[in-house]
């Protein structure tokens, strides 16, 4: 079946850097792929939706300059965290879409501590 | 605007089967998705069902949908303790073929023994 991995799982960092999370969807190419946050015990946020070749669309409330998203193949997209501080600690998953069955699949999730 | 809804717990007795019930909004929703998310993990796609559906059965779980109440259930048989997790439903509605998902708040499944 379709795999999507997201690297790295759990990744620490110190307040004012930047991190970034890989999205790759393993045996599919995925024109679509979305992030989404997810704070403890609670369901998922979307926070973006990433398309192939062109810019992101950001939901409401996300700051497009704290999180940049690329999504320049097929098969990857990146999320990257800049300047991080303690309250962008948080669980973040992306997934990918599978046309035309219209599939979504998650990757595995990236948590993110800031010191 | 959307809305999806679930209740936040269920426990169950081994071996029993577990109900997992969502009702949704949108009457123009295409897909609509059961989600496993165990601990600390990401979301593992369950099964999917298609609106024009109305019962899909894939080993174990038996999804069932009723369009007029706008009403989702996922029915586990023979539930056994590897099942515990948190359960997400979701749709997606009709007006594009990638659009966003709505999540509802997810039922933590416990199993008893």
């Amino acid at each position: 079946g379709a795999v999507v991995s997201q690297h790295p799982s759990r990744v620490i960092c110190k307040s004012g850097t930047s991190v970034k999370i890989e999205c790759r969807s393993l045996d599919f190419q995925a024109t679509t792929m979305f992030w989404y946050r997810q704070f403890p015990k609670q369901s998922l946020m979307l926070m973006a939706t990433s398309n192939e070749g062109s810019k992101a669309t950001y939901e409401q409330g996300v700051e497009k300059d704290k999180f940049l998203i690329n999504h320049a193949s097929l098969t990857l997209s990146t999320l990257t965290v800049t300047s991080a501080h303690p309250e962008d600690s948080s669980f973040y998953i992306c997934s990918a879409y599978r046309e035309p069955a219209g599939e979504l699949f998650f990757g595995e999730g990236s948590r993110l501590t800031v010191l | 605007g959307e809305d999806v809804e679930q209740s936040l717990f269920l426990s169950v007795r081994e071996g029993d089967s577990s109900v997992i019930n969502c009702t949704y909004t949108d009457s123009s929703s295409t897909y609509l998705y059961w989600y496993k998310q165990e601990p600390g993990a990401g979301l593992q796609l369950l099964t999917y069902i298609f609106s024009n559906m109305d019962m899909k059965q894939d080993q174990r779980l038996t999804v069932l949908l009723n369009k007029k109440d706008k009403h989702l259930s996922l029915r586990i048989a023979d539930t056994q303790t590897g099942d515990s997790a948190i359960y997400f439903c979701a749709e997606t509605p009709s007006y594009s073929s990638a659009s966003k998902i709505i999540f509802g708040s997810g039922t933590r499944l416990s199993i008893r023994p």
